[in-house]
């Protein structure tokens, strides 16, 4: 099945900083990406759908503004949390559509852990 | 999005086969049913998807009912590393998929 990549798998940071995830489909191109946030013991839950050249569509209760999504190329959409607090500290996972092979099928990358002291 | 529902949680036995059931009587034509399942720490993994015919790759087999309204996904000889949790999603392609609790899938010696 396709392949899609997040970057960092793990990351530490201060409160206050701000962190930037990438996400890459390594062997098809996506329009469309999603990014989810997962928290200890819960489901995924959507955060935000990622544009290829438009701007990113938030989910109700998402701040624009503080989670800033830039979808540049057809496999690469990149996820910065700025200003991060302890509350954001979570599994940020992306996802992205495989659309038009054989079979439409979405992929979901590894995984980013944050952790903001 | 059609909802789902499924177990909350099931165990297997190593090397038995593992069925798991799945809900989704709101299902509209063009839903397809989709199944992933998620390892501790890990980003969702695909297992398999179908539209109405049954389905069966290397992973497992997805049986759908004839009315489309539930499906069971088959684990046909269930390892340790099979343990995770399971979700069964129904969906357009091409949109944002909504996960629901999943099931607990824990495989046992």
């Amino acid at each position: 099945g396709a392949v899609v990549s997040q970057h960092p798998s793990r990351v530490i940071c201060k409160s206050g900083t701000s962190v930037k995830i990438e996400c890459r489909s390594l062997d098809f191109q996506a329009t469309t990406m999603f990014w989810y946030r997962q928290f200890p013991k819960k489901s995924l839950m959507l955060m935000a759908t990622s544009n290829e050249g438009s701007k990113a569509t938030y989910e109700q209760g998402v701040e624009k503004d503080k989670f800033l999504i830039n979808h540049a190329s057809l496999t690469l959409s990149t996820l910065t949390v700025t200003s991060a607090h302890p509350e954001d500290s979570s599994f940020y996972i992306c996802s992205a559509w495989e659309i038009g092979r054989s079979t439409d099928t979405q992929y979901f990358g590894p995984g980013t852990r944050l952790t903001v002291l | 999005d059609a909802k789902t529902t499924q177990p909350t949680s099931m165990d297997c036995a190593e090397g038995r086969a593992a069925n798991l059931p799945c809900n989704h009587s709101t299902i509209s034509g063009n839903e397809y049913v989709y199944w992933y399942r998620q390892i501790h720490s890990q980003g969702p993994q695909y297992i398999i998807h179908g539209l109405k015919n049954n389905e069966t790759n290397e992973m497992a087999s997805l049986i759908i009912t004839e009315d489309r309204k539930s499906s069971t996904l088959i684990l046909p000889h269930a390892t340790l590393r099979d343990t995770a949790v399971y979700y069964c999603i129904v969906n357009n392609a091409g949109n944002m998929l909504t996960f629901g609790g999943g099931t607990r899938l824990m495989v046992k010696p």
